[in-house]
């Protein structure tokens, strides 16, 4: 099962709405996670089934989507959501990931 | 607290061997599954392998016959043994936890590096 991110990369002001889009190349129902990789760490959880926040993850992150449309939208950018965003497919194996959407500050 | 850690990364020639390990604590390890996911300089996330709490494996397609997931529950760790090395196998390898809700993987190691040269 392939992902498709897009943008790949996005920069936007601190306040902004911002939204991330993953498209699956066979429908996954609501097996789809979110990651959030900063700079020199390892990638951290922020959603998964689609749309449940993990626990821990800011409220302004949310996700929605289903079947092989999916998003990611943080309501209100932060300076410190500066990363790299990953979708990630855990319907079938082998398990994929969206190449990644870079976000930065203005 | 839940750590996942990742040990044996190293500088490693093409065509030879070698092996990673993963331990855990803070949580029971034996109902847990465990996956290796790898990131190449500058690149993106890479699935390699999982191995369920019943021991059953998975792998990417570019690696099964080449890398094999074990687990150890004595001794709570994971392992991914990596042969016939290529230069394209250098990447910071990533051992993470797969939660018990929908298949996420919601603890990762801090990774070890694996160059190939």
């Amino acid at each position: 099962i392939q992902l498709t991110q897009s943008p790949s990369s996005l920069s936007a002001s601190v306040g902004d709405r911002v939204t991330i889009t993953c498209r699956a190349s066979q429908p996954i129902s609501h097996y789809l996670a979110w990651y959030q990789q900063k700079p020199g760490q390892a990638p951290n959880l922020l959603i998964y089934a689609a749309s449940t926040v993990q626990s821990g993850v800011p409220s302004r992150f949310s996700g929605s989507g289903s079947g092989t449309e999916f998003t990611l939208t943080i309501s209100s950018l932060q300076p410190e959501d500066s990363a790299t965003f990953y979708c990630h497919q855990v319907k079938s194996y082998p398990r994929t990931f969206g190449g990644g959407t870079k976000v930065e500050i203005k | 607290q839940v750590q996942v850690v990742e040990f044996g990364g190293g500088v490693v020639q093409p065509g030879r061997s070698l092996r990673v390990s993963c331990v855990g604590s803070g949580f029971t390890f034996n109902s847990y599954s465990f996956h290796w996911v790898r990131q190449a300089p500058g690149k993106g996330l890479e699935w390699l392998a999982n191995i369920s709490d019943d021991w059953k494996t998975y792998y990417e397609d570019s690696v099964r016959g080449r890398f094999t997931i074990s687990r150890d529950n004595s001794k709570n760790t994971v392992y991914l043994e990596m042969n016939s090395l290529r230069p394209d196998d250098t990447a910071l390898y990533y051992c993470t936890r797969d939660g018990m809700n929908l298949g996420e993987m919601d603890h990762w190691g801090q990774g070890t590096l694996v160059t190939v040269s």
